[in-house]
């Protein structure tokens, strides 16, 4: 079974700061891990993606995220946070025991202050 | 390439009702995901179409149903409303459900329940 644990429903930061949005996955196999964002009234938009390839994954907008197995997790950073960064943020895992459906973390909401 | 498009956008139905969603997918992709986003529950898997074929199924009552046709377009019906059916449905695509794929995603159908 996959599963997908996001700290912090809600994660507040000053324009300019950097931007950190945890996720830790649960998963037998190494996994296919994404990050999606979604904006109001809006669908999920790909940031970034992580398939066996590099640790380090660069996505749109200047984000970032790193796979660490040894921690089961796939946190994403951006240096500079800016307003246009406010949106929720879902981690997602897929591949784990052959299933190729994701299974999504709850969603961490990102606040970016003036 | 157009984008997933989904319709309707919004709809407002009464208790005991039924109602059809569609989905039109990015073209020559074969698999379609719906899934379900609410407040309480977050975004969870409804079912997946490849080929016409209903390849995985989540974890919703029978009242939930869906199908795809000959050009990837996927409907999904839902049957005698309940309240607790008021979420964005969301319709996502890709090339061929292999796990490690880009899910694309539609921008919803808001269902309100009333």
């Amino acid at each position: 079974a996959q599963s997908v644990t996001q700290l912090g429903s809600h994660v507040s930061v000053s324009e300019g700061a950097l931007v950190l949005l945890r996720c830790n996955y649960s998963s037998s196999v190494p996994p296919y891990l994404f990050w999606y964002v979604q904006y109001p009234n809006q669908g999920l938009q790909l940031l970034l993606k992580y398939t066996s390839a590099a640790t380090l994954v660069k996505g749109i907008n200047g984000f970032e995220a790193e796979f660490k197995k040894s921690e089961t997790s796939f946190h994403l950073t951006k240096p500079s946070a800016h307003m246009s960064d406010a949106a929720e943020y879902f981690c997602a895992v897929s591949g784990a025991g052959g299933s190729y459906i994701p299974t999504f973390g709850r969603g961490t909401s990102l606040i970016v202050h003036p | 390439k157009a984008g997933v498009t989904q319709t309707p956008r919004y709809l407002i139905k009464t208790r005991g009702q039924q109602v059809t969603l569609s989905c039109s997918p990015i073209s020559g992709h074969r698999s379609v995901s719906w899934y379900q986003q609410t407040p309480g529950q977050g975004l969870q898997f409804l079912f997946e179409y490849f080929s016409e074929t209903q390849r995985n199924k989540g974890n919703f009552p029978g009242r939930f149903s869906g199908r795809q046709f000959s050009n990837s377009r996927s409907e999904m019906n839902v049957s005698t409303l309940e309240l607790g059916d008021s979420a964005l449905y969301l319709c996502a695509s890709s090339s061929d459900g292999t796990g490690q794929e880009t899910q694309y995603f539609g921008p919803g159908t808001r269902l309100l329940v009333l």
